[in-house]
């Protein structure tokens, strides 16, 4: 069974930009949560898809999206880059809700760098 | 608001001695706990769960954790480290509002030979 795809694993982006990170989940799962994890702040939620519904959101701004899509792949988009986007962003599936089920199954990560 | 502290941000053991990672929990209800652990440059990967009955739970790798109610806390705990097990492991409490996971802020392990 294969597991979380996170693409792409490595980018550098200049301030200002835009980014777009998809995400594979395994397949049968139905929720897709995204996570952003840095040294200093460590692990901080993002949001949280369930069958193509923003199901939950962290405390970031708006320059941080997602959506799902109906075979449950997932992306997520920052616009107009900071420095401080410089992050690894984890993508994790799950077969129900996050919460409830627990059981989160991380991909590797895309790491941005933005300049 | 559901919390968890993990204490330690790191700790380093002797390779073949015992370890034990704390986690401190706030949470209103019975809460679900778990530990992953996170490898470098790796995503992170479930150790165990507890959601319900027998307090001391066995995960993956040879790791166990003990629930304790009345000290909110879920330790997790290995007999003998092994050099492979040096990482970063997260506990987090569940179902937050909202149903989200809360993670804590790990914990670096090192092990030294």
């Amino acid at each position: 069974k294969a597991g979380v795809t996170q693409t792409p694993r490595y980018l550098i982006k200049t301030r200002g930009q835009q980014v777009t990170l998809s995400c594979s989940p395994i397949s049968g799962h139905r929720s897709v949560s995204w996570y952003q994890q840095t040294p200093g702040q460590g692990l901080q939620f993002l949001f949280e898809y369930f069958s193509e519904t923003q199901r939950n959101k962290g405390n970031f701004p708006g320059r941080f999206s997602g959506r799902q899509f109906s075979n449950s792949r997932s992306e997520m988009n920052v616009s107009t880059l900071e420095l401080g986007d410089s992050a690894l962003y984890l993508c994790a599936s799950s077969q129900g809700l996050a919460g409830e089920s627990g059981e989160l199954f991380f991909g590797e990560g895309s790491r941005l760098t933005v300049l | 608001a559901q919390s968890v502290t993990q204490p330690d941000i790191h700790i380093t053991v002797s390779e073949g001695a015992s370890l034990e990672l704390r986690c401190n929990y706030s949470y209103g209800a019975t809460p679900y706990l778990f530990w992953y652990v996170q490898s470098p440059g790796q995503g992170l990967q479930l150790l165990l769960k507890y959601f319900s009955g027998d307090t001391l739970v066995q995960g993956i790798k040879g790791f166990e954790a003990e629930f304790k109610r009345s000290q909110s806390s879920f330790n997790l705990r290995k007999p003998s480290v092994h050099w492979s097990d040096a990482a970063e492991y997260f506990c987090a409490v569940g179902p937050s509002y909202g149903n989200k996971l809360v993670f804590g802020a790990g914990t670096i392990l090192r092990v030294k030979s």
